[in-house]
């Protein structure tokens, strides 16, 4: 069965922290994805990566860095966490290729800032 | 840059009947893939249909259908028999180069016993 998981469900941090979010999945796929979502927002997309080592920016970068070093393994960096972090994340990942492939969605980490 | 519109926030519909849940999608891509996911209050994103933007047929998977109107730019989700575990938000999306996903804001859906 397709799996992808997050370290945490939820998680408070303080102002200031360096925080990690993780995300693994096991279907071997190329791509994964890091969105966050907001009230009224959707989800939006923070970064992803094509594979290993790859990274491309989304649409909301800023405060963000990402790590690739495995293929299954994609996490998600708040390098100095402020209030405005506060979301929920979400990871996906698909295989490479335009197409009906869906993506598939970890559990989601909800995050508190404060 | 695409961009996804549902403009309902947030609908009721009673157990057993249809509900439409809307969305409008914005892009110059002349190929490109438009997919619904529903969430509930668990939080998972569960994916219930896709749609091609050169499939001629509307897309149905079970109870889901999609009502896709190219000229429009329209791809409203159809659900029928309307069933209490039906109650969750509802995402519209786009699909991008390098299959990033566009979403629209959402839909809750309430359905009523």
């Amino acid at each position: 069965d397709v799996k992808v998981t997050q370290s945490s469900r939820y998680l408070v941090k303080r102002t200031g922290e360096k925080v990690f979010l993780e995300c693994v999945q096991d279907m071997d796929h190329e791509n994964m994805f890091w969105y966050r979502q907001d009230p009224g927002l959707g989800l939006r997309l923070i970064y992803f990566s094509y594979d290993v080592k790859m990274k491309e920016k989304g649409d909301i970068p800023e405060g963000y860095s990402v790590s690739r070093e495995k293929k299954e393994r994609f996490s998600l960096i708040l390098e100095s966490a402020s209030t405005n972090q506060t979301s929920m994340y979400l990871c996906a990942s698909t295989l490479w290729g335009r197409g009906q492939d869906e993506q598939y969605f970890g559990p989601g980490t909800r995050l508190t800032v404060t | 840059a695409q961009k996804i519109t549902q403009t309902q926030p947030g609908m009721f519909v009673q157990e057993k009947e249809a509900v439409t849940l809307d969305c409008t999608y914005d892009t110059s891509d002349q190929s490109y893939g438009l997919f619904w996911y529903k969430q509930p209050s668990s939080g998972e994103m569960i994916f219930l249909i896709y749609q091609g933007s050169y499939d001629e047929q509307n897309a149905t998977e079970g109870r889901y259908s999609l009502n896709f109107q190219k000229a429009r730019k329209s791809a409203n989700l159809v659900i029928s028999a309307s069933q209490l575990g039906d109650s969750a938000m509802y995402f519209c999306a786009s699909e991008a180069y390098g299959n990033k996903l566009v979403f629209g804001a959402g839909t809750i859906l309430r359905v009523k016993s």
